[in-house]
């Protein structure tokens, strides 16, 4: 099983500031089969970005992607006040299909 | 693009429980469909899928021989049914939509989720 480990645990930042969040898996994802999805607190996650760094359809260009192999990174170039919530990344070239344990955005 | 689980709630462990998503917007039989479970301890699951014809089914280890995903494109509905249920398969579960005919295993619309509870 890949396991996902997703850093940090808790990001607080300010608005029109730039994230960085890191996602290192145990082992090669194949074929860069990397999602990122955003839960808001009540909300179902979305997809943000597959690929690695495609963007789902109507995903701001703010939301970025990067990485291969065991390291990858969602950037995020200025914030928003809807941007604060939980992001996980999830691998899905490999079963079990698993997701990393989730990151923390919040406001500053 | 909508979805819209229903069927949840408390059972007793070795207990069964079908769960149904109803999905709307999209030609249902072109995309295959995922089950995903989610909990505060162990997090985002995937559990369950069937292909858009819904000819082939995929399940995690963990739910395999208890859980059955099925579904009835003339009616747009994709069903779980869950039996000999553990009290490790509390969580919310969310019904979600593939990128394609056969699965890929990412998600690009989900539904609002039902809680399922096993509990004596």
């Amino acid at each position: 099983e890949i396991v996902l480990t997703q850093s940090p645990g808790t990001l607080s930042l300010s608005p029109g500031e730039r994230a960085t969040l890191s996602c290192r898996a145990s082992q090669s994802v194949s074929s860069n089969y990397l999602a990122w999805y955003q839960q808001r607190p009540g909300q179902a996650p979305r997809l943000l970005i597959y690929g690695v760094s495609i963007r789902a359809t109507a995903i701001p260009d703010r939301f970025s992607g990067s990485g291969s192999g065991t390291d990858f990174t969602l950037t995020i170039s200025r914030l928003e006040p809807e941007d604060f919530a939980v992001y996980y990344c999830q691998q899905y070239g490999a079963s079990p299909y698993t997701f990393g344990q989730g990151t923390k955005l919040e406001i500053k | 693009v909508q979805l819209l689980e229903s069927g949840g709630g408390l059972v007793q462990p070795g207990g069964s429980l079908r769960l149904s998503c109803a999905a709307s917007g999209f030609t249902f039989s072109s995309y295959a469909m995922d089950w995903v479970r989610q909990t505060p301890g162990k997090g985002l699951e995937w559990v369950s899928a069937i292909r858009g014809s819904g000819e082939i089914t995929y399940y995690a280890d963990s739910v395999k021989g208890r859980f059955t995903i099925s579904r009835d494109n003339s009616k747009n509905t994709l069903y779980l049914q869950m039996s000999s249920l553990r009290a490790e398969d509390t969580a919310i579960y969310y019904c979600a939509k593939d990128t394609s005919g056969f699965p890929m295993y990412h998600f690009d619309c989900w539904g609002r989720g039902t809680l399922v509870t096993v509990s004596s």
